[in-house]
């Protein structure tokens, strides 16, 4: 069975400052790995994917994320965060040969001004 | 582009009543989805369907909850009869087949008295 776990409830970061957001796996085989967006009364936005290739993984609005096979660890990353970037964020995995996405709790993200 | 609809966006019933949610997915997307995410929670797969037909339900509470896709393109979600922890956000969402991708709607937050 899949699995998401991501160790943070809440992050806070300053604006301007980097923010990470950690997310870690369980799948068997090789993993699809998701980052979804989802601000108050509104449904989930994709931010990004890994599927294969390069490691590092570019997205919108900024984001990136790296893949880390050996850690079992696709963190979620900005250099620069912004206010408009707090938000409620999951993570989600599904092996490569089923599309059942397996989410995260989700990690509350509040960057002040 | 239109996004994937859903409706109601609120309900509030009391225990025992019963409830529906509609989904229009995105257009010319064959596989559709719904999710339960309760508070606090990431979202869980209830049912995926591919055009008419079921692919995965086995996360689905069938003594209560009963799904549809008629026709292949818009879909249907009842509970019958809703107790007090269904209260949650229900989650719509669509894809290609074979698509990484799956694009959600804004949900309907339903609450249980």
């Amino acid at each position: 069975a899949q699995s998401v776990a991501q160790p943070e409830d809440q992050v806070n970061v300053a604006e301007g400052n980097p923010l990470t957001v950690k997310c870690t796996y369980s799948v068997s085989g090789n993993p699809y790995l998701f980052w979804y967006v989802q601000y108050p009364n509104r449904g989930l936005q994709f931010l990004l994917k890994y599927i294969t290739g390069d490691n590092l993984v570019k997205g919108s609005y900024g984001f990136e994320a790296e893949f880390n096979k050996s850690q079992t660890s696709f963190h979620l990353k900005k250099p620069s965060a912004l206010v408009s970037d707090s938000a409620l964020y999951f993570c989600a995995v599904r092996p490569f040969n089923d599309y059942k996405l397996s989410f995260g709790a989700g990690t509350t993200v509040t960057v002040r001004a | 582009e239109a996004g994937v609809a859903q409706s109601p966006r609120y309900k509030i019933i009391e225990k025992r009543q019963s409830v529906a949610f509609w989904c229009n997915p995105i257009s010319g997307h064959a596989t559709l989805y719904w999710y339960q995410q309760i508070l606090g929670q990431g979202p869980k797969l209830l049912i995926q369907f591919q055009n008419n037909g079921v692919v995965d339900d086995s996360q689905l509470p069938k003594d209560r909850f009963s799904a549809e896709r008629l026709k292949g393109v818009d879909s249907t979600l009842k509970i019958q009869p809703a107790k007090l922890e269904d209260s949650a956000v229900y989650l719509c969402a669509s894809s290609l087949v074979g698509g990484n991708e799956q694009f959600f709607g804004p949900g309907t937050r339903l609450t249980v008295l």
